[in-house]
């Protein structure tokens, strides 16, 4: 069983839907939830992070983490299509040498419009 | 500010051929780290470098080497190239050892097929 597990879709849906997406984790020592965008033949480029349970919020954007379900998501309002992407989750974990970055499988989202 | 720099972009080498992947940072982060990425498995760590002169192994090592040359450049290599190390390679450096700084900068991506 991998450590994040997050569905990879695609997910498509109409421009100005409100888009869901979400991964869990089995690790209890994982400190820092994190999504990544990453466009066709790009880098992932991080969009937003949160180290407690609860929402962030970052215009369009909120993170959500529930650290008793061990369940993180991201909501996007009024999506774009400028939003299609893949939407990668990402969880810090305080190995021995240093941190890694655990990711998720990465979801692929398109946004018709 | 070239922030993380991959090289080459793009290779094809037969089965059986070596090839060092190069990565350079300039933002003076400690760590650096190496992943792969293949359809519907994400990104999954090869190896990283908590700091100059430290390495170890991530989730899948096997085929690959890392040299942490200084503490700018972390070099991947395959010594023997299969057909299973197909995949876009990515180099990343967080900003910090703890867990407070963990935004990871990645560079552009290295697609290579083994052939």
């Amino acid at each position: 069983q991998k450590e994040v597990e997050q569905d990879p879709g695609p997910l498509s849906v109409p421009e100005g839907a409100i888009v869901s997406l979400n991964c869990t984790y089995s690790n209890s020592a994982f400190q820092y939830f994190m999504w990544y965008r990453q466009y066709s033949r790009k880098g992932p480029e991080l969009l937003m992070y949160t180290y407690s349970s609860g929402n962030k919020e970052d215009g369009r954007f909120t993170a959500q983490v529930d650290k008793s379900s061990k369940y993180i998501s991201l909501f996007i309002r009024d999506s774009q299509p400028s939003d299609s992407a893949t939407y990668l989750c990402a969880m810090s974990d305080p190995g021995e040498y240093g941190n890694k970055l655990v990711f998720g499988a990465g979801t692929i989202l398109r946004v018709k419009s | 500010n070239a922030g993380v720099t991959q090289t080459p972009k793009f290779q094809v080498l037969k089965t059986g051929q070596s090839m060092t992947l190069q990565c350079a940072q300039d933002m003076n982060h400690n760590s650096m780290y190496w992943y792969r990425q293949d359809p519907g498995m994400g990104l999954r760590l090869i190896y990283y470098s908590a700091s100059e002169g430290t390495t170890d192994k991530g989730e899948v090592p096997n085929g690959y080497n890392v040299s942490r040359l200084n503490k700018r450049e972390f070099s991947l290599r395959l010594e023997s190239a299969a057909p299973s190390q197909t995949s876009v390679y990515f180099c990343a450096s967080p900003t910090g050892n703890s867990a407070w700084n963990t935004e990871a900068f990645f560079g552009q991506g290295t697609r290579l097929t083994v052939v």
